[in-house]
């Protein structure tokens, strides 16, 4: 089974605040996550990613959190857009299958 | 191209019907998935090809779904007999070697009548 799961199933934000969007892993060896956006009607689009030797790691607007000791990863979109509404998912790479382990992913709905 | 590409990006088909689903991968890239995504639901894996062998395809639902790969890059999925619980959105992914960030097509939404 996945061992990638989401905390929060639906997250409503107001326009130009910040979103966090949660995820917790079970594989303490887990190494390498990603974390992917997934529009309406579209594939799901990388974000961004973070090794497990970083704790922190910033791109365009977002910034990955990685707490390696409680098995916790999230996603903070900073001044959220009405382009951000999505569905997001956290995966890892499920090595013994080579292949990537998604969560069930989080709705975010931008509230104009 | 300089995306993964998958066609057709709709498809109704009749109960019983075969479907084939078509993916063509990122140039390079030696690793190739297919995902399964009803609605409102997550990634259901269904089968990895690393080049033109696919040694995991532990996730394809029974015996009514194939795939293959030819010349280490384009994929087709074939479900054969269709069936209504078969309606869902078939995502293709690509990435340089397995376990690394994976590229995705915008998938064929299947829907059986």
């Amino acid at each position: 089974g996945e061992s990638v799961g989401l905390h929060l199933p639906t997250l409503s934000v107001q326009e130009g605040d910040n979103s966090i969007i949660n995820c917790a892993y079970s594989n303490s060896a887990s190494d390498y996550f990603i974390w992917y956006k997934q529009e309406s009607g579209k594939g799901p689009q990388f974000i961004i990613d973070i090794r497990s030797n970083m704790d922190k790691r910033q791109g365009q607007r977002v910034t990955v959190l990685l707490n390696k000791t409680v098995k916790h990863l999230s996603l903070q979109i900073a001044a959220t857009q009405p382009g951000d509404s999505a569905v997001y998912f956290c995966a890892e790479p499920s090595y013994g299958n080579n292949r990537l382990a998604f969560g069930k992913g989080n709705q975010v709905v931008v509230i104009p | 191209g300089a995306g993964v590409s998958q066609s057709p990006s709709n498809k109704v088909t009749e109960k019983g019907k075969d479907v084939e689903l078509r993916c063509d991968p990122i140039s390079g890239h030696t690793a190739l998935y297919w995902y399964r995504q009803s609605l409102g639901q997550g990634l259901e894996f269904l089968i990895y090809f690393q080049g033109n062998s696919a040694p995991d395809k532990s996730g394809l639902p029974s015996d009514r779904f194939s795939a293959e790969r030819t010349g280490g890059s384009v994929s087709t999925l074939t479900i054969q007999r269709t069936q209504q619980e078969d309606s869902a959105v078939y995502l293709c992914a690509s990435s340089v070697r397995p376990n690394t960030e994976a590229f995705f097509g915008q998938g064929t939404r299947l829907t059986v009548v």
